[in-house]
């Protein structure tokens, strides 16, 4: 399996401060996504980053709000900007098995817990 | 929209009981189902991906069937061990969505001495 670090484990923020949370991969990858779980709410994803490209975003996520970098197969990074309490959650990178395995197994980060006050 | 639903959410047991939850999903355009078990500040472990209709995996003392026409899978627990408390979330993939998981809100099991 792919190993998979993130930067912050957690954070406290104010209101109104961005976030840079990072995402470090000990392999080359194609796609990388990053999901948020919210307090009582399932793992969602948020966008889809393909080295060398936009990140594609899901419906109800916007690159305004959470700006994603991908420079190069190992790394990305996902910000997240203006915040608000309702962005406290988990945030999760994961990747794709970078095996070419089936239907799409993805490997986690340990997740980024945010707290806004 | 799909909905992927889990339960119970929240489940305690004795170490030695075995248990099983549930996960439901659209049985149209079926394509996978993942469950992953996520134990606190660790990175969510990937257990099955199952594919056909009748599937059973086994891991040890943890096992799954998937009934892909009914729209639901079993996950087993045989003789819970307080190592297992965890959440186990399911993730179903649809065809044409994209290879999306759509991830269920998770049954949070405890088991204790």
């Amino acid at each position: 399996s792919a190993v998979i670090s993130q930067k912050p484990s957690r954070d406290i923020c104010q209101r109104g401060t961005s976030l840079t949370i990072q995402c470090q991969v000990d392999s080359q990858v194609t796609m990388m996504f990053w999901y948020r779980q919210q307090p009582g709410q399932s793992l969602t994803l948020i966008a889809t980053a393909n080295q060398g490209s936009e990140a594609t975003y899901e419906s109800g996520f916007v690159i305004d709000k959470f700006p994603i970098s991908r420079p190069n197969l190992t790394f990305s990074t996902l910000t997240v900007s203006n915040m608000s309490p309702e962005d406290s959650s988990i945030y999760l990178c994961s990747v794709e098995s970078p095996w070419g395995v089936s239907y799409n197994e993805q490997f986690f980060g340990p997740g980024t817990r945010l707290t806004v006050l | 929209i799909l909905n992927v639903e889990q339960s119970p959410q929240s489940l305690h047991v004795q170490e030695g009981d075995s248990t099983n939850f549930t996960c439901s999903f659209p049985s149209s355009n079926f394509y996978a189902l993942h469950w992953y078990r996520w134990e606190t500040a660790k990175s969510p472990e990937a257990l099955f991906v199952m594919t056909l209709n009748g599937d059973e995996k086994k891991k040890g003392r943890i096992s799954a069937t998937l009934n892909t026409k009914e729209g639901y899978s079993y996950l087993y627990i045989k003789g819970s061990q307080p190592e297992d408390s965890a959440t186990y979330l399911c993730a179903a993939i649809l065809t044409g969505g994209g290879n999306k998981l759509t991830f269920g809100t998770g049954t949070q099991l405890k088991v204790e001495l």
